[in-house]
């Protein structure tokens, strides 16, 4: 069963605007990760935001993430063609992982030139 | 590069076949993950593996199983192969130095004609 629940399903902007991306999950976590995947390929891990950290920043990614409502939110700024993916929150419950990651359906991003 | 590698790339096989994916972990990691991520959604635990046993599973049925080498590689083993069992198989090693980040292949895309 799928945790989180990424918002909006599809994004479409233009090249240079900021992409916000939300994510909601509904059990207690240990961390909150944001990856990448390409056309169906392999996921790429952008960051890792703990149960006591609020905000995470990394290059052009702004991660917040608010364990009252459960919800988190991936910001990208100043987005570039390259950012054209999908996008997938996981959360970590802990226990040495034995659960694994969860993850949501993902957002899919769309930058136009 | 995440330095985690995936064979074979793709796989077609016939219902009720028996199919083998491997994954080769990076370098310093003990802890391996399968993952199955059917199309258009999010991917799915399977059970993970620490120092050669299974230590979590997800909700996945007997018939998925595996194996942990001493090297720390893996083998995801399906039996009795259902359409429904088409999806992109997904490994991620994690360990050494920073043990909650999961670093994953680039998949094998499994197709059960």
């Amino acid at each position: 069963s799928q945790q989180g629940e990424e918002d909006p399903q599809a994004l479409s902007i233009q090249e240079g605007e900021n992409a916000t991306m939300n994510c909601s999950y509904k059990t207690s976590i240990n961390n909150l990760q944001w990856y990448r995947q390409n056309s169906g390929r392999g996921l790429v891990h952008l960051i890792l935001i703990r149960s006591n950290e609020r905000e995470k920043h990394s290059g052009r990614l702004r991660v917040t993430l608010d364990t009252s409502k459960k919800s988190s939110s991936l910001l990208i700024t100043a987005s570039r063609a390259a950012d054209t993916a999908s996008y997938f929150c996981a959360t970590d419950g802990g226990g040495g992982g034995a659960d694994g990651l969860t993850f949501g359906k993902g957002t899919h991003l769309i930058i136009q030139p | 590069e995440t330095g985690v590698t995936q064979s074979p790339t793709h796989l077609i096989k016939t219902r009720g076949q028996q199919v083998t994916l491997r994954c080769s972990s990076q370098s310093g990691h003990n802890t391996v993950s399968w993952y199955q991520q059917a199309l258009g959604q999010g991917p799915q635990f399977i059970f993970q593996y620490y120092r050669e046993e299974e230590n979590g599973r997800g909700n996945f049925p007997p018939r998925f199983s595996g194996l942990q080498f001493p090297n720390y590689s893996s083998e995801l083993n399906v039996n009795a192969l259902e359409l429904d069992d088409s999806a992109l198989y997904l490994c991620a090693s994690r360990g050494g130095r920073s043990t909650d980040t999961q670093y994953f292949g680039p998949g094998t895309r499994l197709t059960v004609l």
